[in-house]
């Protein structure tokens, strides 16, 4: 079946830091996958996505490449800043499951001044 | 990105009555909204997926006489929590499907049942 795996956190790092969260993915199709972000009190946001291999995602400084070839889709960030402090979740969808989305467990960033 | 709006964003009931939940596609029309369970500090427990016009499809574990489910417009669903009991306190996120399989959320409803 399809399943998300993400590193457990919390994450804590420091203002400027290079950030990176993993996350590795199964899939029995050819799925979309996301990243989410949960900022304190505040319900999800989507951050970012990519439909097929290769696909680079992007926003707001963050970025995440769809790997096929090692089931990967790793966020990452050149410079964090404490605003950026949330709960990061990836994700997949898949066409041939109705779009249903499978979440990972979430990965909580820390990012002190 | 799309709007998703819910109400209430909190509600209180006692033990053994009922609460409805909204969800608001603002923007676009939703065929298709999902309904998520959230505990403190946990993921997201998908409970059910709501097409317009048709009966929700629950998963497993899901009680579908317990969750009532209605989506009756492209623009609006509802999650109604019959007969509430304390085990049934959560936060609950409605989201809308977007054409790529990207979900838009709603900013969630904590429901406490005292």
């Amino acid at each position: 079946g399809n399943s998300v795996t993400q590193m457990e956190g919390p994450v804590t790092l420091s203002e400027e830091a290079f950030l990176t969260i993993n996350c590795t993915y199964t899939a029995t199709g050819y799925p979309s996958l996301f990243w989410y972000v949960q900022y304190p009190g505040e319900g999800l946001q989507l951050l970012l996505k990519a439909t097929k291999a290769d696909d680079k995602g992007s926003n707001k400084g963050f970025e995440a490449t769809y790997r096929k070839e090692t089931t990967s889709f790793h966020l990452e960030k050149g410079s964090v800043q404490v605003s950026d402090s949330a709960v990061y979740f990836c994700a997949l969808s898949d066409p041939g499951w109705g779009f249903k989305t499978i979440f990972g467990a979430g990965t909580r960033l820390f990012v002190k001044a | 990105g799309a709007v998703v709006s819910q109400h209430p964003s909190w509600v209180i009931c006692k033990s053994g009555t009922s609460v409805k939940i909204e969800c608001r596609s603002l923007d676009f029309q939703a065929t298709t909204m999902f309904w998520y369970r959230q505990f403190p500090k946990q993921s997201l427990m998908l409970m059910a997926t709501s097409n317009e016009g048709s009966k929700a499809t629950y998963e497993q574990g899901v009680e579908k006489d317990k969750f009532l489910i209605n989506h009756a417009s492209l623009t609006l669903s509802t999650l109604t929590v019959t007969s509430a009991h304390p085990e049934d306190s959560s936060f609950y996120i409605c989201s809308a499907g977007g054409a790529s399989g990207e979900q838009y959320f709603g900013p969630g409803t904590r429901l406490t049942v005292t």
